[in-house]
């Protein structure tokens, strides 16, 4: 199957400092990246869905000005948590899906985010 | 708001016996996937069932799918440690604004 690159898989920040996450398809453009959260032992909650070259589609709770969501080419779709807090540490999961409605969607390997 | 509420929440077998797992969603779908997450990791893709199909395989995975119960179930045979996993369903709806929902998933553990 098709592969997602997410960097870094774990990272530590202090409070108020920002974070940038990285996502890409390695072998196929992506025309839609979806970003999800998850909270130990839950579900995965989407919050926003980005198309390369629009601005990106937040889901109802999620704040845009926090969590920057950029999609500049096919292939890269970066997530920044911005000024971050303690209750932003969980796991943060990129998707990207190549085309078509119904086709799969490819994860990434997941980005820990811890905040101290 | 989930779509998908699996069920059982928590599931542990023995090595070699089949694991069920079962879905519920509520609203209209164009397909239901199966994932796979290992712990601390991302999720593996399993198999995609579309609206207007019952029934699916793939290895030792079969899914069902009842769209009038708005339902799905998914069936590990001869179970493995291996397979010990949390187990997701998502649906898939929306036509250009298409995305996955996810329910709240099955935790598997299959002892050796």
């Amino acid at each position: 199957g098709a592969v997602v690159s997410q960097h870094p898989s774990r990272v530590i920040c202090k409070s108020g400092t920002s974070v940038k996450i990285e996502c890409r398809s390695l072998d196929f453009q992506a025309t839609t990246m979806f970003w999800y959260r998850q909270f130990p032992k839950q579900s995965l909650m989407l919050m926003a869905t980005s198309n390369e070259g629009s601005k990106a589609t937040y889901e109802q709770g999620v704040e845009k000005d926090k969590f920057l969501i950029n999609h500049a080419s096919l292939t890269l779709s970066t997530l920044t948590v911005t000024s971050a807090h303690p209750e932003d540490s969980s796991f943060y999961i990129c998707s990207a899906r190549w085309q078509g409605v119904g086709t799969e969607a490819f994860f990434g390997q997941g980005t820990r985010l811890t905040v101290v | 708001s989930q779509q998908g509420e699996e069920d059982p929440q928590a599931l542990s077998i023995q090595e070699g016996e089949n694991a069920t797992m079962n879905c519920s969603y509520k609203t209209s779908i164009n397909n239901l996937q199966w994932y796979r997450q290992n712990s601390g990791r991302g999720l593996v893709h399993l198999i995609l069932i579309r609206s207007n199909e019952r029934e699916k395989h793939s290895g030792r995975l079969r899914v069902t799918l009842d769209t009038s119960k708005k339902s799905s179930s998914l069936l590990i045979t001869a179970s493995r440690a291996a397979d010990t996993a949390s187990y997701f369903c998502a649906t898939g709806s929306g036509g250009s604004n298409y995305k996955l929902t996810f329910g709240k998933g099955t935790l598997l553990t299959v002892n050796p």
